[in-house]
């Protein structure tokens, strides 16, 4: 069993439409959660991290569900450069160190 | 200020050939670290380091080596290249954003072992 699970995808939606991604992790010993972006070819790049009171920037939603070790990604009115690879990412130190990545979940918006 | 950077971009090797992926950063962190990213199984950590004189190892560390003389670099090298390793590899560095420590990527070097 993968440590983070995700769906890869595709999700193809037209722009301004409302998308949900969602993730499990295995080890319930997790304390950092994060979700970054992947363009393609290109590295990833910190989207948001994810709080157990959940958290919002801008049109992005992060929730963390500890107890179900499920975590979800909003986005809301979606835009042509929201296209990207979006990876869930977990670790198990208090910080952003030894991250263990999800394999992403794939999102085209259309015009 | 480049961020991380790695060279070199691509690379081929033959079986059995020995190379160093070559990563710096120039925002004077004491984190960094090396990932492999390969089709439909997500980013790797191979090696990491908390500092100069100091590293460890990952989720996939064999057949690397890594070392660490200055903050500013992490050179990765492959001993003897298999095809098991063609991958894209990752270099980054840890720092603090807005009281938040958070991983910078370098743009990656795409590996082809032949």
């Amino acid at each position: 069993r993968k440590e983070v699970e995700q769906d890869p995808g595709p999700f193809n939606v037209p722009e301004g439409a409302t998308v949900a991604f969602n993730c499990t992790y295995s080890n319930s010993a997790s304390q950092s959660f994060f979700w970054y972006r992947q363009d393609c070819r290109k590295e990833p790049k910190l989207l948001m991290s994810v709080y157990s009171s959940g958290n919002e920037d801008g049109r992005f939603t992060a929730q963390l569900n500890r107890a179900s070790q499920y975590i979800s990604l909003l986005i809301r009115d979606s835009k042509l450069s929201d296209s990207a690879t979006y990876l869930c990412v977990v670790s198990l130190s208090g910080s952003a160190r030894q991250l263990t990545f999800g394999s992403g979940t794939q999102l085209t918006v259309l015009p | 200020n480049a961020g991380v950077t790695q060279t070199p971009k691509f690379q081929v090797l033959k079986t059995g050939q020995s190379m160093t992926l070559q990563c710096a950063q120039d925002m004077n962190h004491e984190y960094m670290s090396w990932y492999r990213q390969d089709p439909g199984m997500g980013l790797r950590l191979i090696h990491y380091s908390v500092g100069a004189g100091i590293t460890d190892q990952g989720e996939v560390p064999n057949g690397y080596n890594v070392s660490r003389s200055t903050t500013e670099d992490f050179p990765l090298r492959l001993l003897s290249a298999a095809p098991s390793q063609t991958s894209v590899y990752f270099c980054a560095s840890g720092g603090t954003v807005r009281f938040q420590e958070t991983q910078y990527f370098g743009p990656g070097t795409r590996l082809l072992v032949l």
